[in-house]
């Protein structure tokens, strides 16, 4: 088991470019949840997955915003025509799928700067 | 609305003095507590969690934290901390009852720096 997986750690673009972020949940978790993390604030609730099915989608991730989990294993985050409010800390994070009551296992976070 | 308040943005504490945290949330029903730190660029990891039961809960690196129904909150303690329990700490509250347990709202956490 080697945790949650995200890549790149950082990332840097300019303001209208196109970003995708890639995370690797912990192998056999069924639930693949996103997050976006602004400095000094916590961590806020962007969509998760169950398998492949896209679940719920906070009123945060705009129509810029695109989750997918093609084959229920991965997921990639793309932002479209990045601005520069979309510099923040992306995390991944993965649990268990239903039945199992345990907490979310949360990898290391893409860093995106948008200049 | 539901929120999670951690009134404390930042804390110093010496090395070897103890340490609380303070939690308040508000929400319809009884939710899951959760209690996470981060290091500096790095994710989050779990310090401890509440779903039932007893409302004193022990989790890693010898924090602990109390469950208060009355006053809504779920404060985080350490008897001593170390120069390397510097680091955010995030309380986080999980909808109650249901599976999805990675759905969670976060405070905005506590900046916590030790002294020497």
């Amino acid at each position: 088991d080697t945790g949650v997986s995200q890549d790149p750690r950082h990332k840097i673009t300019k303001r209208g470019q196109n970003v995708t972020f890639r995370c690797d949940p912990i192998s056999e978790h069924n639930r693949l949840y996103w997050y976006r993390q602004t400095l000094g604030q916590g961590p806020e609730f962007l969509t998760y997955f169950q398998n492949e099915a896209q679940l719920e989608k906070s009123r945060l991730l705009s129509d810029r915003f695109s989750a997918e989990r093609p084959k229920g294993s991965f997921s990639t985050l793309e932002i479209q025509r990045t601005e520069q409010g979309d510099s923040a800390m992306y995390l991944c994070a993965s649990s268990p799928g239903a039945g199992v009551r345990t907490e979310a296992f949360f990898g290391q976070g893409t860093r995106l700067t948008v200049v | 609305a539901q929120s999670v308040t951690q009134p404390d943005i930042h804390i110093t504490v010496s090395e070897g003095a103890s340490l609380e945290l303070r939690c308040n949330y508000s929400y319809g029903a009884t939710p899951y507590l959760f209690w996470y730190v981060q290091s500096p660029g790095q994710g989050l990891q779990l310090l401890l969690k509440y779903f039932s039961g007893d409302t004193l809960v022990q989790g890693i690196k010898g924090f602990e934290a109390e469950f208060k129904r009355s006053q809504s909150s779920f404060n985080l303690r350490k008897p001593s901390v170390h120069w390397s329990d510097a680091a955010e700490y995030f309380c986080a509250v999980g909808p109650p009852a249901t599976d999805s347990w990675g759905k969670l709202q976060f405070g905005a956490g506590t900046q916590v720096v030790v002294t020497p």
